[in-house]
């Protein structure tokens, strides 16, 4: 089956810098990557996603790039705020079930 | 609004108990899971179902069973609860077809005395 791996699981930056946090699938049928953003007591929401036939997309601070000939996807925060504090979640869909990694624990010190 | 609805979001229950997890969606979506969360180990699949009374078996199935009786209702049965299913468990809520984006209820914290 498909074996989703993220890293960094830690990730602490100043308020206006960026942050990065990347993944890598081994699936290559997988075809769509979402990512998935939760914040304390609730549960995951999409926040950007992308999919294969696209190698990067942006919404407003948020991007995400995918290259699929070495199986690995990236997140982009650009000028991280204090709300940007939250687990994010990276995940592949191989069209039978989404795989997860494992989280990275996003702090933004202000 | 997209809304995916879990029953409990604290649940204390002894071991050895019969526990059910309920979840309603209000999207008529086709496709709807179960997975469980822990600390270092992300969102593992329990169980997940592509239509009323179908069910497939994910990563981790065993200990669980679930329900599908209705479209846009999926429950989670804890047969004999033990401590180690002690764990955040999050229902989602999907479109049929490849590509289609997972909403999530707001999760329900069982812990296993």
């Amino acid at each position: 089956g498909e074996n989703v791996e993220q890293h960094p699981s830690t990730l602490s930056v100043q308020e206006g810098d960026s942050a990065v946090i990347k993944c890598t699938y081994s699936d290559s049928a997988s075809n769509y990557f979402p990512w998935y953003k939760q914040e304390l007591g609730k549960g995951p929401q999409l926040i950007i996603d992308i999919r294969s036939n696209v190698g990067e997309k942006k919404d407003q601070r948020i991007a995400v790039t995918l290259n699929k000939t070495a199986k690995h996807f990236s997140l982009h925060i650009t000028e991280t705020q204090p709300e940007d504090s939250a687990v994010y979640f990276c995940a592949a869909d191989t069209g039978n079930q989404f795989y997860f990694g494992t989280g990275t624990s996003l702090t933004v010190i202000p | 609004d997209v809304k995916v609805t879990q029953s409990s979001r604290y649940l204390v229950k002894r071991t050895g108990e019969k526990v059910f997890l309920e979840c309603v969606q209000d999207m008529d979506h086709e496709n709807m899971f179960w997975y469980r969360q822990d600390p270092g180990l992300g969102l593992r699949l329990i169980y997940f179902s592509y239509d009323v009374k179908m069910k497939e078996k994910g990563d981790i199935p065993e200990g669980y069973s679930v329900s599908r009786e209705k479209k846009e209702r999926f429950s989670l049965i804890l047969e004999s609860a033990s401590t180690n299913q002690t764990s955040m468990y999050l229902c989602a809520s999907s479109l049929s077809g490849y590509g289609t984006e997972a909403f999530f209820g707001q999760g329900t914290r069982l812990t296993v005395v």
